[in-house]
């Protein structure tokens, strides 16, 4: 039980549909970000949000739109992907670290993204 | 920013003692150290953070030398459900410079 959801759990789709994922955070956190894991490689951190503003961006190509209406939920709108954004999309939250040093981060199940 | 470095796989054996260890040799001032443990089709679980020394927690000890330009994670007389993958994260306290390792996949033999 880690308070986070994630929906839906799998999702394939074509290289021209639009789709978005949801995430939910039930722990009262203010921070919540978007990770990318693809097969061996390591967590890619694609989107921070804190106190719904957007804080770090990293470089994340435009056909992954974040949204983020309210400290309890986040989406990420999908366009246009290519087979290689295949991965699993992790959705985290947490307190705001900056300046306290603790970022104890609590993850969803993932979403199994397939891109054909 | 601080690059971390994991060995890809170790094997052990039920009730061992298991020490993983996540060389960042960039390490700055700010950042804290935190290692993660992940399960398949789950997302990775926090296990123990520390900035320098020694901490300790019920399922883990994390050490870090005086230079800080590595961790050990320290796992006590495992059992087969700590076949996992555990991740070193090093995190900088001021900004979002979320820098994860690649994971060191821990497999527990009877």
């Amino acid at each position: 039980e880690t308070g986070v959801t994630q929906t839906p759990r799998h999702l394939v789709m074509g290289m021209t549909n639009k789709k978005s994922l949801k995430c939910e955070q039930h722990l009262g956190h203010n921070a919540m970000y978007w990770y990318k894991q693809s097969a061996k490689k390591p967590l890619e951190l694609m989107f921070v949000y804190s106190l719904e503003e957007r804080v770090e961006n990293n470089s994340v190509p435009s056909r992954f739109s974040p949204e983020c209406p309210n400290s309890s939920h986040l989406f990420l709108h999908l366009h246009t992907l290519q087979p290689e954004d295949s991965a699993l999309y992790l959705c985290a939250s947490s307190q705001d670290p900056r300046g306290a040093g603790l970022n104890e981060q609590f993850f969803g199940p993932g979403t199994r993204l397939t891109v054909l | 920013l601080a690059k971390t470095t994991q060995p890809i796989s170790m094997d052990s054996y039920e009730g061992q003692e298991v020490n993983i260890t996540c060389s960042h040799n960039n390490i700055a001032t700010n950042d804290y150290i935190t290692w993660y443990q992940q399960f398949p089709s789950q997302g990775p679980r926090f296990i123990i953070q520390g900035y320098k020394t020694k901490v300790t927690n019920e399922v883990a000890s994390l050490f870090i030398p005086a230079d800080r330009k590595s961790s050990t994670l320290s796992l006590p007389r495992v059992s087969l459900s700590d076949t996992a993958v555990y991740y070193c994260l090093v995190f900088g306290g001021s900004n979002y410079q979320l820098i994860w390792g690649a994971g060191t996949k821990l497999i527990i033999k009877p």
